[in-house]
């Protein structure tokens, strides 16, 4: 079946240091990736997504980059705020009839300190 | 415009009470979905609604659990006889429908945490 695997957080590092969060994920066919963050009292919301093998997906300072070679769609951003701190959701996307069913996977917790 | 809203966003009930969980999603969002977030567990998908109908209704973890949706808008989900495995966040997303191949972001609302007692 389709699954997403992240690594475990708590994840804590000080400000400006270099972030990486690493996603793999097991799909039938080519799924879409994305990142989806949640921010502490409030809703997910979509950071970042690549739908084909070899795209980057970027926003505010974080990249991704669709490695389908390695199944991997690992989060990077080259220096952390104190305001990056929360759970980071790496998530799939698997075109199911007529609609998208997103699998996400466990999520990561991120604490920047300053 | 506004975002998509839940209510209430917390409800504390005794085992064995039924909830009622409301959305709103974001006005002309014919999709609509709704997942649960336990504790250390990632987002567990629970039913999509397109319009009135829900043509998935696979990860209702039980019949306890049902869900409609009225006038292709709001939408509750409602848990009969409470347990207290059921206590999560309820988490509540709309999106545009599909065009072809095109799929559109789910944008989500800030949850319903629920406990059950």
């Amino acid at each position: 079946g389709n699954s997403v695997t992240q690594m475990e957080g708590p994840v804590t590092l000080s400000e400006e240091a270099f972030l990486t969060i690493n996603c793999t994920y097991t799909a039938t066919g080519y799924p879409s990736l994305f990142w989806y963050v949640q921010y502490p009292g409030e809703g997910l919301q979509l950071l970042l997504k690549a739908t084909k093998a070899d795209d980057k997906g970027s926003n505010k300072g974080f990249e991704a980059t669709y490695r389908k070679e390695t199944t991997s769609f690992h989060l990077e951003k080259g220096s952390v705020q104190v305001s990056d701190s929360a759970v980071y959701f790496c998530a799939l996307s698997v075109m199911k009839t007529s609609y998208d069913k997103v699998i996400f996977g466990p999520g990561t917790s991120l604490s920047v300190i300053p | 415009g506004a975002g998509v809203s839940q209510s209430p966003s917390n409800k504390v009930t005794e085992k064995g009470k039924d909830v009622e969980l409301r959305c709103d999603p974001i006005s002309g969002h014919t999709a609509l979905y709704w997942y649960r977030q336990s504790l250390g567990q990632g987002l567990e998908f629970l039913i999509y609604f397109q319009g009135n109908s829900a043509p998935d209704k696979s990860g209702l973890p039980s019949d306890r659990f049902s869900a409609e949706r009225t006038g292709g808008s709001v939408s509750t989900l409602t848990i009969q006889r409470t347990q207290q495995e059921d206590s999560a966040v309820y988490l509540c997303a709309s999106s545009l429908a599909l065009a072809g191949s095109v799929s559109y972001e789910q944008y989500f609302g800030p949850g319903t945490r629920l406990t059950v007692t």
